[in-house]
């Protein structure tokens, strides 16, 4: 009964192909996010979703392009992929509702390596 | 805008010891959340403990604690009889409450190696 999963976990490609990677969570949250973690482990939000409406959307390049078909699930496409978008790229999902703690959850996390 | 500084880049500590991290924020707001988050060598980031900042009391989970000093905007933790699977970046993170608000700030981490 896994809370937030992301596929793949791992992910080798070349300069300029398309990927996307896939998260879903079953924990009945409304907001979802996307974050990047660079090698010295520093956590970049890039992108969020409430309700399935885009609420943050951080300094990332047009490459990249979120979309969430429902409130459980949140994609992230990249195009053109470069070789400084390696990098862990983190799921996370929390209630965005006051009246609870916000605890955020978060995947397992893909390893995305460009060659 | 809200910041997250946690100073220590390293740190270490014996098997069985106790060790404190720090963290200290920047905020106009009263009223927020706090969070301490766990990454070990597996990757996967996991809460470690939480404070709602109009709440006094230190949080407790078992082996973890916080010293929050919200005058200070301090919002330490301390891992008591530290074991070998305490080892792991920890990043401490802030949440606003006010409405309409969903980021989160984290911290840089800190490295905690546990010393056999």
């Amino acid at each position: 009964d896994t809370a937030v999963s992301q596929t793949p976990k791992y992910l080798v490609t070349q300069m300029g192909n398309d990927k996307s990677i896939k998260c879903e969570q079953n924990l009945g949250h409304d907001t979802m996010y996307w974050y990047k973690q660079d090698s010295k482990k520093f956590l970049k939000i890039m992108f969020s979703y409430n309700n399935k409406e885009l609420i943050i959307n951080e300094t990332v390049p047009n490459r990249f392009s979120p979309k969430s078909p429902d409130k459980a699930h949140l994609n992230l496409h990249i195009n053109s992929l470069e070789l400084g978008d390696s990098a862990v790229y983190f799921c996370a999902s929390s209630k965005g509702t006051s009246g609870y703690s916000y605890e955020q959850y978060f995947g397992p996390g893909t390893r995305l390596t460009v060659t | 805008a809200q910041t997250v500084t946690q100073s220590q880049p390293e740190m270490s500590v014996q098997e069985a010891e106790t060790v404190t991290l720090s963290c200290t924020y920047d905020t106009s707001e009263s009223d927020y959340y706090l969070f301490w988050y766990k990454q070990p060598p597996s990757r996967q980031m996991i809460l470690v403990i939480r404070q709602e900042a109009y709440k006094q009391q230190n949080a407790t989970e078992n082996r973890f604690s916080v010293n929050f000093q919200k005058a200070a905007k301090s919002f330490s933790l301390k891992i008591s009889d530290s074991q070998l699977g305490d080892a792991a970046m920890y990043f401490c993170a802030y949440r606003s409450v006010s409405s309409g608000t969903y980021k989160y700030i984290f911290g840089t981490g800190t490295r905690l190696k546990v010393l056999a």
